[in-house]
């Protein structure tokens, strides 16, 4: 079945630095989602993807979608103590949507 | 209400009781979901709800029973569980059933133990 990996699991960064996680498919996915959770919180919707190539911006994230969509990646710009939690790409092939493993980021302030 | 509730918020149940998670959304979405998360670990999908019809069930044990009363509700019923299933479970719902519009609203959880 599809499976969609995701890199680093961990990433620790001093505040101000970037951030970038990446989620790989075997498969061509439909879209992709993005969710993040603060700890001991819920998922929480970010982003979808749905066109090849596709770039967008929620002020310091940028998502993007590769040509092949088959992979995807979240970057964010200058982190804050407010970017912890774990971040999860979802994606969607034939009406299944399969969460990656996550990266969890820690910002020391 | 942009909500999905999730009662109760914390269980501790023994291994030969009998509970039942609730989900709750006002939203109109029309697909439900039911997940489970272990600690450290993404959500794994167990159930989905399309226009109330169980259309998806991931090879989940049979002491996991789902039910979708209307179209706003969604219940998980426990029986004879095991300490490994103890989990944070996750209700979700989306507009439609591939959650390709606006993603999926997640609840905050039931959080179950398992003693």
């Amino acid at each position: 079945g599809q499976q969609v990996m995701q890199i680093p699991q961990y990433q620790h960064v001093q505040e101000g630095e970037d951030f970038t996680t990446y989620c790989n498919s075997s498969t061509t996915l439909s879209n992709i989602q993005w969710y993040k959770q603060r700890p001991g919180g819920h998922p929480v919707f970010l982003i979808q993807l749905v066109k090849s190539g596709e770039v967008k911006k929620q002020k310091r994230l940028t998502f993007q979608f590769g040509e092949a969509k088959k992979n995807s990646s979240l970057h964010i710009t200058a982190t804050q103590t407010t970017d912890v939690g774990t971040y999860f790409c979802a994606g969607l092939e034939n009406n299944d949507m399969r969460f990656g493993a996550g990266t969890r980021l820690t910002v020391k302030p | 209400d942009t909500e999905v509730t999730q009662t109760p918020k914390h269980l501790v149940m023994g291994m030969t009781n009998k509970k039942s998670l609730k989900c709750e959304q006002h939203m109109g979405h029309r697909a439900m979901y039911w997940y489970k998360q272990k600690a450290k670990k993404p959500p794994e999908l167990m159930f989905v709800y399309s226009y109330e019809k169980l259309s998806i069930n991931e090879s989940v044990p049979s002491r996991f029973s789902p039910e979708c009363p209307n179209s706003s509700l969604l219940n998980l019923h426990l029986h004879a569980l095991q300490p490994e299933d103890s989990a944070l479970y996750l209700c979700a719902s989306s507009q439609e059933p591939t959650g390709t519009l606006y993603g999926y609203t997640f609840g905050s959880g039931t959080r179950l133990t398992v003693v």
